[in-house]
């Protein structure tokens, strides 16, 4: 079974910058894995931050972006504001299936 | 626009089979390549991928859940849908429907609808 690990938690002060990153148990992730990047807040459901590694949607805050890092997908907040408090998922691509992550809770603080 | 809208029971019994469908408004769910998806949530949990159908029809399974799933679309009231069998209380959880491909990723997404398995 794949499994696709990202930290449980991070907490960043405001302004500053934190990365996420998202781990495949079958080794490194590429961009054939087409990673995925979404925003969970309670209540509501997951919003669309970046598809394909890197590529925003029109409602992206600029100051997320998303790379691929030591072998990893990873989604950067730079400057971050109080209402990016919210659980990360990725998602990832195993050739039709695909494979949430763990989620990360970021605690802006 | 387009949007997704999940509806079906909100509660099911274990042992039966779950069933949701998702209509799709503002644009048609046959006249481009995507592919239609479900995920779902338990309570407190995180996000699980259950599967997705292509346009053209072809289907794609959480290996975990392939034996008890199937996701079947409706071109004639553009909709797709979705049956999970014999249904136990892990199945508990807010299911939601989406689009995605490899070049808009996966947007929009439905709001999502809580189902129960309770007798």
């Amino acid at each position: 079974q794949t499994v696709v690990t990202q930290e449980p938690s991070l907490t960043v002060s405001p302004g500053g910058t934190v990365t996420l990153t998202c781990a495949s148990s079958t080794g490194a992730v590429t961009s054939g894995y087409y990673p995925n990047w979404f925003q969970q807040k309670p209540g509501q459901a997951p919003r669309a931050l970046i598809y394909s590694t890197s590529n925003k949607h029109s409602w992206t805050p600029a100051r997320f972006s998303g790379s691929l890092l030591g072998g990893k997908a990873a989604l950067t907040l730079s400057g971050v504001q109080p209402e990016d408090e919210a659980e990360y998922y990725c998602l990832l691509y195993y050739g039709g299936a695909y494979v949430f992550g763990t989620g990360t809770k970021v605690t802006v603080l | 626009q387009l949007q997704l809208q999940e509806s079906g029971p909100g509660l099911v019994k274990p042992s039966e089979t779950l069933s949701l469908t998702c209509t799709v408004s503002g644009g048609s769910i046959s006249s481009s390549s995507y592919y239609w998806g479900w995920i779902r949530q338990p309570p407190g949990k995180g996000l699980e991928w259950i599967g997705s159908i292509y346009y053209s029809g072809s289907t794609y399974y959480n290996p975990s859940l392939k034996s008890r799933v199937t996701i079947s679309v409706d071109t004639s009231k553009n909709q797709f849908s979705l049956k999970l069998s014999s249904v136990t209380a892990a199945d508990t959880a807010v299911y939601y429907c989406a689009r995605h491909d490899f070049w808009s990723g996966y947007q929009p997404w439905g709001q999502g609808t809580l189902v129960t398995v309770s007798s």
